[in-house]
This record gives C-alpha cells, structure tokens and sequence, in this order.
C-alpha cells in the first residue's frame, strides 16, 4: 500500500523558534497533501490543503503566516510552525492523494508531536 | 460532505464481535461511507468504505442500510489491538477540486481482556 512518513516524528522546541515537519509520499506521487492538528482526546483538525506547485488552501482560523506550508515537488510537502508557543503543542498529521488516482484515496502518515516549552 | 453521527464510547469484549453503529441521514448520492481507526498517538488508518452494498474485507465489514442513511462497522473478533478511536465519515469517491475529507467525534472503543 501507500506510504507516507513524517519527519520528525516527535520535537521539543523553545517558545519562539520555528519548527519544520516534512510529509513525503514515499511511494507515489502526491499533487495533493493535507495537514491536520490534533489535541489530547480531540478529533482531527483540518489546517490547510497543499497542492504541488501553488499556495496552501487553508481552512477559516487557520493563520497562514504563521503555519507555512510549501509544496515544492510531488512528494514532498513542509509545515513549519514560526514563532511557536506552547499552545501550538499538538498532534499534527498529514495525508496524501495520489496524483494519478481518480478517486477520493487518501493515506496518512504517522503525525509529529510538537511540544513548545 | 454530509454529518455523521457516532456514539462517543463504548466497550467490547475481547474476541467478541463489535458493532459501531453511525449515522449519516444526510449523506449524498455522491458519498461514500469510509471508516478509519486512530489508535493512540498514530496516524488515521483506512479500514473500508462502501457505496450501498456490504463490504467486506480482512479488517472488518461493513453494512450500510438501504436507505443509506446509516450504517454498522463490525470488527468479527476484536482484539487488545483493536483498541482505538473509530471514524465514521461520508466523503465522495470520485476526486475533484475543493475535496476534504473532515473527521467528526469518532467513537472511542476500548476492548477489554
């Protein structure tokens, strides 16, 4: 099956600094990618949608300046969180669509867990 | 995408079958019914999906009413692995622009020894 990794799986970070989580489609090619944050006991959250080669879609409240997403090729995709701060700790998680699919698939990666001190 | 609806909890037995039942009154012509799991601290994992025909495959069955207006995740022997957060969502098959899959509540199972 489709496997899409994340990396780093988990990182502590100082209040401040800047993190960057990669999501790659480690077997297909992906012109769609999507990230989502998770707190504790919450359900996923839709953050933004990423297609290759222009700027992220990203859902209401969602601060694009502050959660920067690129994706420059179709098997990569990056989110990183500037001037993190503890509430930013989460869950965060990304899927892919594989480009030459027709249909709705989507495959998820294992998620990073950031922790803002 | 249309609303689902899930009972926020339950409890099964171990090597017992486990039905997760879920709404979705106000699914389209267009959706599907998928079901994904969530065990702790990992990544969503698809289980099945379904139009209006049972499904079955080597994770579990899936039988949707006539209707379509819900439907009934079965897990035939569940397991300690089993344990996890199961999401039941209408989305399309059919790929096109603007397509998201969201995740509602979920129902939180736990399989007990």
């Amino acid at each position: 099956g489709a496997v899409v990794s994340q990396h780093p799986s988990r990182v502590i970070c100082k209040s401040g600094t800047s993190v960057k989580i990669e999501c790659r489609s480690l077997d297909f090619q992906a012109t769609t990618m999507f990230w989502y944050r998770q707190f504790p006991k919450k359900s996923l959250m839709l953050m933004a949608t990423s297609n290759e080669g222009s700027k992220a879609t990203y859902e209401q409240g969602v601060e694009k300046d502050k959660f920067l997403i690129n994706h420059a090729s179709l098997t990569l995709s990056t989110l990183t969180v500037t001037s993190a701060h503890p509430e930013d700790s989460s869950f965060y998680i990304c899927s892919a669509t594989p480009g030459t699919s027709g249909y709705n698939e989507q495959f998820f990666g294992p998620g990073t867990r950031l922790t803002v001190l | 995408d249309a609303k689902t609806t899930q009972p926020p909890s339950m409890d099964c037995a171990e090597g017992r079958a486990a039905n997760l039942p879920c709404n979705h009154s106000t699914i389209s012509g267009n959706e599907y019914v998928y079901w994904y799991r969530q065990i702790h601290s990992q990544g969503p994992q698809y289980i099945i999906h379904g139009l209006k025909n049972n499904e079955t495959n080597e994770m579990a069955s899936l039988i949707i009413t006539e209707d379509r207006k819900s439907s009934t995740l079965i897990l035939p022997h569940a397991t300690l692995r089993d344990t996890a957060v199961y999401y039941c969502i209408a989305y399309p098959r059919i790929k096109a622009a603007g397509n998201k899959l969201t995740f509602g509540g979920g129902t939180r199972v736990l399989v007990k020894p």
